[in-house]
């Protein structure tokens, strides 16, 4: 059983498209993320989710919206994607906020290719 | 805010070869937690270890090893006899009461056999 699983895996799509990305974890955790990785592997933090609230909005384009159901869930969706977006898209979970208790588990990732 | 910085962008050793990945790290609260994150070329993002700012022990696991120094704010990564598997990305990261991990700019390491 995966613990935070992300879908799809591989996102190829045109510019101007909306689109989602889809995370799930199995782990009983309060916290969810999502981290994005641009081309030169820079990590940065766009949301954050405690018990389906939001806690951290980063700086993040209006374009990306998160959305989290319930607080085994988090997506992400996106309007009106542009080239700039291509990155790959990482989810994580972790017990309490800020990692604290035992740290992060992240997804396996999403690679977004806007063309 | 905080912040981490891992200096060296990218590493090259021949196979055997001991390494040390340096990080340093700034923050004004006096409890925070320090990462390390593997990422092989398969892209995943795998958890080594965690570290609290209370305990300034140093760690060993396997061929890893963990230098975590307060005084100097770093927060070392080393890894004995390196193995052509260890070739990957190396994230530092910190996280603290702001809710957050902030990640170092990663160090690429690549072992040559």
């Amino acid at each position: 059983d995966t613990a935070v699983s992300q879908t799809p895996k591989y996102l190829v799509t045109q510019m101007g498209n909306d689109k989602s990305i889809k995370c799930e974890q199995n782990l009983g955790h309060d916290t969810m993320y999502w981290y994005k990785q641009d081309s030169k592997k820079f990590l940065k933090i766009m949301f954050s989710y405690n018990n389906k609230e939001l806690i951290i909005n980063e700086t993040v384009p209006n374009r990306f919206s998160p959305k989290s159901p319930d607080k085994a869930h988090l997506n992400l969706h996106i309007n009106s994607l542009e080239l700039g977006d291509s990155a790959v898209y990482f989810c994580a979970s972790s017990q309490d906020l800020g990692g604290r208790g035992y740290g992060y588990t992240f997804g396996s990732g999403t690679r977004l290719t806007v063309v | 805010a905080q912040k981490v910085t891992q200096a060296q962008t990218e590493i090259s050793v021949v196979e055997k070869e001991d390494v040390t990945l340096d990080c340093v790290y700034e923050t004004r609260d006096t409890t925070y937690y320090l990462f390390w994150y593997k990422q092989p070329p398969s892209g995943e993002l795998v958890f080594l270890i965690r570290r609290n700012s209370f305990d300034e022990q140093n760690e060993i696991s396997g061929r890893y090893s963990w230098n975590f120094q307060k005084s100097t704010s770093s927060f070392n990564f080393t890894i004995t006899a390196s193995q052509v598997v260890d070739s990957a990305v190396y994230f530092c990261a910190l996280s603290e009461g702001a809710q957050k991990l902030v990640f170092g700019q990663g160090t690429r390491l690549t072992i040559n056999p």
